[in-house]
């Protein structure tokens, strides 16, 4: 069974860092790019980051770039996502999923509040 | 990037009803890489169709997507009561972007 499960989120004053972790089961983790996707508290999805299988290629939204950094290790099968120079509209659950184009299982997220 | 519309913002409808869910795209995409997910409250999104049109795994066939270029189409024949939910239409292009959904409640 494919499973993806979140940590790391908390409560982080605006300009803090938190680092995510998404450790994924059941399937050959390597093969696959993956995905961070965030939604604010009752609003839709935005997309944040993407990096491809070997680490080869990675992208940002506009929204994240330059305080964001998207790394994986697939000895350990997981994926994280630093996040730096938080802001109060970087608050989120924050959900990684498998595959870029289409991403076909989600996390249960985990919930970044940046906050004073 | 890519800006994706969604129609109409709320659909109210009855369970039994057929939905007409709209996305519409600033730019052309690529039937292959334009998914549909549902959501509802406190869970993770749920892929439900991939390639515009081909359903993931374990969807039931009352839903189905449809059309190209900018204009695409998700369609529920006959609402469940499991239905009612948010759909977000997700396109891969020139970047990753969601449109800003579609809720199906209960009329």
């Amino acid at each position: 069974e494919v499973q993806l499960v979140e940590s790391g989120g908390g409560l982080v004053k605006p300009g803090g860092s938190l680092r995510l972790s998404c450790a994924a089961s059941g399937f050959t983790f390597s093969s696959y790019s993956m995905n961070w996707v965030r939604q604010a508290p009752g609003k839709g999805l935005e997309w944040v980051s993407s990096i491809s299988s070997s680490s080869s290629y990675i992208y940002y939204a506009d929204s994240v770039k330059g305080r964001f950094t998207i790394s994986r290790d697939n000895a350990k099968n997981s994926l994280y996502l630093q996040m730096n120079s938080l802001r109060a509209e970087d608050t989120a659950v924050y959900y990684c999923a498998r595959g870029v184009t289409t991403s076909d299982y989600w996390g249960q997220g985990t919930l970044v509040t940046v906050s004073s | 990037e890519i800006v994706l519309t969604q129609s109409p913002g709320t659909l109210s409808l009855s369970p039994g009803e057929r939905a007409t869910l709209s996305c519409r795209a600033s730019q052309s995409v690529s039937s292959s890489y334009l998914a549909w997910y549902q959501q509802k409250p406190g869970q993770a999104p749920r892929l439900l169709i991939y390639g515009a049109s081909s359903r993931a795994t374990g969807i039931p066939d009352r839903f189905s997507g449809s059309g190209s270029g900018t204009d695409f189409t998700l369609t529920i024949s006959r609402l469940e009561p499991e239905d009612f939910a948010v759909y977000y239409c997700q396109q891969y292009g020139r970047g990753v972007t969601f449109g800003p959904g579609t809720k199906v409640d209960i009329k």
